[in-house]
């Protein structure tokens, strides 16, 4: 089946420093979708991205949606103590009859030291 | 702004009972979903529910599990007899359509003893 796979799994970052993290799915994705998720609290829907090579912002937050559609980061820019929590990537296989499963990756918990 | 309501938001049992765990969906959403995460873990997929019907499960999800829509508006999942390995958060989820992200609840978290 679909395996989606995140690097790193923890990042600790001070305060003001950039991070990213990578997911790398083992199918062609139709779309990918990034979610946040604070300590305690629920996935909170972030973006999606559908085209080949896609990239777009919000704010500091910039995604990219790989050539090949099997990959997908997520960068943050001078990290603030709000951005603490794991990001996860959720991608939706191409093809078949998929009533809209995301697959989850495994999150990186990114620490933001003050 | 619409939220996905999960009830109750924590749920003690013991072992071999069974649970129903209940969601109410946004209103206009079409997808339903039910995902599980344990403690510190990625979020797995449980079953996805379209047009009244389970439209995809996981392998989690076998003969102890099941999904109704009873009403038009509640969405429930059920565990028969529940196991020590059941014991996580349990996510409802709800999306417009496939091309869409969802919106899940605040979770259930379900302690089996």
């Amino acid at each position: 089946g679909q395996q989606v796979m995140q690097i790193p799994q923890y990042q600790h970052v001070q305060e003001g420093e950039d991070f990213t993290t990578y997911c790398n799915s083992s199918t062609t994705l139709s779309n990918i979708q990034w979610y946040k998720q604070r300590p305690g609290g629920h996935p909170v829907f972030l973006i999606q991205l559908v085209k080949s090579g896609e990239v777009k912002k919000q704010k500091r937050l910039t995604f990219q949606f790989g050539e090949a559609k099997k990959n997908s980061s997520l960068h943050i820019t001078a990290t603030q103590t709000t951005d603490v929590g794991t990001y996860f990537c959720a991608g939706r296989g191409a093809g078949g009859t998929s009533y809209g499963k995301l697959t989850f990756g495994q999150g990186t918990i990114l620490t933001v030291h003050p | 702004e619409p939220e996905v309501t999960q009830t109750p938001s924590h749920q003690v049992t013991q072992m071999g009972q069974e649970v129903i765990l209940r969601c109410v969906p946004i209103s206009n959403h079409l997808y339903f979903y039910w995902y599980r995460q344990i403690l510190g873990q990625k979020v797995e997929f449980l079953v996805s529910f379209y047009n009244n019907e389970i439209s995809e499960k996981s392998e989690i999800f076998d003969d102890q599990f099941s999904v109704e829509r009873p009403d038009g508006s509640n969405f429930t999942l059920k565990i028969r007899s529940t196991k020590l390995e059941d014991s996580a958060m349990y996510f409802c989820a709800s999306s417009e359509g496939t091309g869409f992200g969802y919106t899940f609840g605040s979770g259930t978290r379900l302690t089996v003893v």
